[in-house]
């Protein structure tokens, strides 16, 4: 079993849509999730952390984490065609200053006009 | 800005050669971390650093070693590049607990 898991995709939904973005994780040591936007033959940036169970919003971005269920997911509202690129979850373990930073394999997202 | 430099952009190697892949952060982190970037596979992580000369194993270190003798500079060595090692590698360095900073990522391919 991988420590990070997504769905590759594509997802595809319309303009204006709410895109849906899931990601699982093995280790319960797990502390800290991180969502990233890759743009094709760029490298991944950063949209959003989230350390706690429960939700957090940035603008059109709501993260969502359970860690009981060991899942987090990405809302992206009103969704635009600037939103396709492919989204990578990642996550950190927060116990020592080593913690490595694992990815999730990404979900390639599709916004059609 | 935070700043993380790759070496080269595009690389060609032949098969056997001995490959480096430097990398280097201004923002005096102590983390860096090397992955190599495949279709359908996402990132995967092959070393990290966390302080300099100190180094862990990745997921994937078959086939590669790394140094990190100062600490803004991270390489990652192909000891005898092979065709399977034909990836995109991306190096990364966090700010602690937080946002990870990429380089723009080497392409490398092995002929």
């Amino acid at each position: 079993q991988k420590e990070v898991e997504q769905n590759s995709g594509p997802l595809s939904v319309p303009e204006g849509a709410i895109a849906s973005l899931n990601c699982t994780y093995s280790d319960r040591v797990s502390q800290s999730f991180f969502w990233y936007r890759q743009y094709s033959g760029k490298s991944p940036e950063l949209i959003m952390s989230i350390y706690s169970n429960g939700d957090k919003e940035d603008g059109r971005f709501t993260a969502q984490l359970n860690k009981a269920s060991q899942y987090v997911s990405l809302l992206i509202r009103d969704s635009q065609p600037s939103d396709s690129a492919t989204y990578l979850c990642a996550v950190s373990h927060r116990s020592s200053n080593t913690g490595k930073l694992i990815f999730g394999q990404g979900t390639t997202l599709q916004v059609k006009p | 800005d935070v700043k993380v430099t790759q070496s080269s952009r595009y690389l060609v190697k032949r098969t056997g050669e001995k490959v480096f892949l430097e990398c280097v952060q201004d923002m005096d982190h102590e983390n860096m971390f090397w992955y190599r970037q495949d279709p359908g596979l996402g990132l995967r992580l092959i070393y990290f650093s966390y302080d300099v000369k100190m180094k862990e194993k990745g997921d994937i270190p078959e086939g590669y070693s790394v140094s990190r003798e100062k600490k803004e500079r991270f390489s990652l060595i192909l000891e005898s590049a092979s065709t399977n090692q034909t990836s995109m590698y991306l190096c990364a360095s966090p700010r602690g607990d937080t946002e990870a900073f990429f380089g723009q990522g080497t392409r490398l391919t092995v002929v």
